[in-house]
């Protein structure tokens, strides 16, 4: 019944190493979002997806690469993990960011932990 | 300056009190703004949109002043389980349905 999913809850891995982070909506929405919450709290947008297309990509290092296999699905690998990365990195999705007053479904996030 | 600034507290008050947080924005060309809740450890899960005219719902009502730049949220009668945080959220002008969060405004209800 998840309308968004994340996995893993929690990622704990040591600096350098590549991993991934997946979501998938059951929603048949379009839009499909990444944003990562730093230890202040601030949720900032990094990446956005409508139907596979790019149409958000913020200034985040280029070792975070966001790839969309169908519009029901938004990964993130991110490469040679560094401290700074530590955060919770939320999934989220939209019918269609075109769309005023658009809600925003979140999944539960990922907590992740760079030793 | 931040585009969304929140007092980020917390504000602790008494179970029935009312407590009202206020957001500024930068942009004025902004042109949808949202009430986010985040319980701790949690996602965020929208309250309420907030619209011109003002907009109540149930305990909670949303105001926005766009000569001021600022937004409103009011929760009267508060309970136990209102405590949260609560974001201040503005969608952006450039049309990629990008939304700028608050720090947002930490709320412990006390019994």
């Amino acid at each position: 019944d998840t309308a968004v999913s994340q996995t893993p809850k929690y990622l704990v891995t040591q600096m350098g190493n590549d991993k991934s982070i997946k979501c998938e909506q059951n929603l048949g929405h379009d839009t499909m979002y990444w944003y990562k919450q730093d230890s202040k709290k601030f949720l900032k947008i990094m990446f956005s997806y409508n139907n596979k297309e790019l149409i958000i990509n913020e200034t985040v290092p280029n070792r975070f690469s966001p790839k969309s296999p169908d519009k029901a699905h938004l990964n993130l690998h991110i490469n040679s993990l560094e401290l700074g990365d530590s955060a919770v990195y939320f999934c989220a999705s939209s019918q269609d960011y075109r769309v005023a007053n658009e809600k925003l479904f979140f999944g539960s996030g990922t907590q992740l932990s760079v030793l | 300056r931040k585009e969304v600034e929140q007092d980020p507290g917390p504000f602790n008050v008494p179970e029935g009190a009312t407590v009202a947080f206020n957001c500024t924005y930068s942009n004025s060309a902004s042109q949808s703004f949202f009430w986010y809740r985040q319980d701790c450890r949690k996602e965020p899960k929208l309250l309420m949109s907030v619209y011109s005219s003002g907009n109540e719902d149930g305990r909670f009502t949303a105001q926005l002043n766009r000569a001021s730049q600022y937004i409103s949220l009011l929760i009267r009668d508060s309970k136990l389980s209102d405590s949260a945080t609560y974001l201040c959220v503005v969608l952006s002008s450039s049309n990629t349905g990008k939304l700028i969060f608050g720090q947002g405004t930490t709320l412990q209800v006390k019994p």
